[in-house]
């Protein structure tokens, strides 16, 4: 079972509206979660990274939440734009070795004009 | 742009051939780390250097394949007897020194025929 679940899988809006993306994990414990916005065809450019004793990061419309009571994160996209649209990926580094990355397989938002 | 480059960022090649990729992270990057990622499916963690030593290794990283980071700086990732399951994009972040972050290349998508 994959430990970091993201939905919905694929999501499409109309340009201007906001969206929320969900993230769900069972890994615990965790030194962070991220967001990042990957691309197609490019590398994953990161978005946020919260320690699990945040609750919210914010980096320009995107504001990322956390509940580590309920394991659950989501990222808010406030008034979005056409070139928001990309594959938004939840990663969580369960701590300790630099290999313990653990990857959702992303939600892929398209918005149109 | 992140700052990381990757050489090539396409490969085509038959089965049974090696080929190498090549990566170049941000210059005072001392983190270097190497990824696949399969279609609709996350990234996952191949192997990890700091400065030239290669410290973390995936258990998905077979004898077929091996990564130098010969003077700490560039990184070279070699798969052998290349095979159609190998196929897939593949992708190297850097992370300085007291940052969380890491920033990804471009990524070299491979195609095994």
């Amino acid at each position: 079972k994959n430990q970091v679940e993201q939905s919905p899988q694929s999501l499409i809006i109309l340009e201007g509206k906001n969206c929320t993306l969900q993230c769900n994990y069972t890994v615990s414990p965790f030194s962070n979660l991220r967001w990042y916005k990957q691309d197609t065809g490019r590398g994953p450019v990161s978005l946020t990274i919260m320690t699990f004793s945040e609750n919210t990061k914010s980096n320009g419309r995107y504001t990322a939440t956390l509940d580590a009571d309920t394991k659950q994160s989501s990222l808010h996209i406030t008034a979005s734009q056409l070139s928001d649209s990309a594959s938004y990926i939840c990663v969580l580094h369960g701590g300790g070795s630099q290999g313990n990355l653990i990857f959702g397989k992303g939600t892929k938002l398209s918005v149109k004009p | 742009d992140t700052g990381v480059s990757q050489d090539p960022r396409h490969k085509i090649t038959k089965r049974g051939q090696n080929v190498t990729f090549r990566c170049d992270p941000i210059s005072e990057h001392n983190r270097l780390y190497w990824y696949r990622q399969t279609l609709g499916q996350g990234p996952e963690f191949l192997t990890y250097f700091q400065n030239e030593a290669q410290l973390e290794k995936s258990r998905l990283l077979s004898d077929r394949f091996s990564a130098e980071r010969p003077k700490g700086s560039f990184s070279t990732l070699e798969i052998q007897r290349t095979e159609q399951g190998d196929s897939a994009m593949y992708l190297c972040a850097s992370r300085g020194g007291g940052g969380e972050t890491q920033y990804f290349g471009p990524g070299t998508r491979l195609l095994v025929l």
